[in-house]
């Protein structure tokens, strides 16, 4: 399977707090993004990481990219109720295909 | 901001029927996609679009499924016979050319029965 596989599957804390989403993919990619799903809504397109880059931030977003192992990270700083989303990692391909994992489920709670 | 809209938002149809499922792609985009998502599974990419022909399509994307833009502003895809198993979210996507990023519309829920 080529799809971006995140960890963990769920994961809930405290308001305030950090939370930090792991991918893991199989594949070379072009690019890495970063997806969010209110429940039962569309997706909206958080960030995106280039191959050659390390590490992107926006606003409480910092994402790391580590080719090498094929893997990324999403951090979310001082987290708030509103956070409380599936996130979703979305490796391109070299076809510019998006490759999805399962997500993970954060809840946040107040 | 300009957004991709669907319609509509949700379809209820008997097996064996045909539904249209209808998408308007931000205006200056140029790169269309179909993606499903069947309740509590992952998302899956059904087709890519570009133009006026089918650029990449996946598995899932048989005999049974059709995309079309019938004008210059709306994206559809028709799944011809449904089936049971072809109950999910179906959402459509945009992109302008030179940048990966898509924007998706907020999901058409289709109820096969």
């Amino acid at each position: 399977s080529q799809q971006g596989e995140e960890d963990p599957q769920a994961l809930s804390i405290q308001e305030g707090e950090n939370a930090t989403m792991n991918c893991s993919y199989k594949t070379s990619i072009n690019n890495l993004q970063w997806y969010r799903q209110n429940s039962g809504r569309g997706l909206v397109h958080l960030i995106l990481i280039r191959s050659n880059e390390r590490e992107k931030h926006s606003g409480r977003l910092r994402v790391t990219l580590d080719t090498s192992k094929k893997s990324s990270s999403l951090l979310i700083t001082a987290s708030r109720a509103a956070d409380t989303a599936s996130y979703f990692c979305a490796p391109m391909d070299s076809n510019y295909q998006l490759i999805w994992g399962a997500g993970t489920k954060l809840i946040i709670k107040p | 901001e300009p957004e991709v809209t669907q319609t509509p938002s949700h379809q209820v149809t008997q097996m064996g029927q045909e539904v249209i499922l209808r998408c308007v792609p931000i205006s200056n985009h140029l790169y269309f996609y179909w993606y499903r998502q069947i309740l509590g599974q992952k998302v899956e990419f059904l087709v890519s679009f570009y133009n006026n022909e089918i650029s990449e399509k996946s598995e899932i994307f048989d005999d049974q499924f059709s995309v079309e833009r019938p004008d210059g502003s709306n994206f559809t895809l028709k799944i011809r016979s449904t089936k049971l198993e072809d109950s999910a979210m179906y959402f459509c996507a945009s992109s302008v050319p030179l940048s990966y990023e898509q924007y998706f519309g907020p999901g058409t829920r289709l109820t096969v029965t």
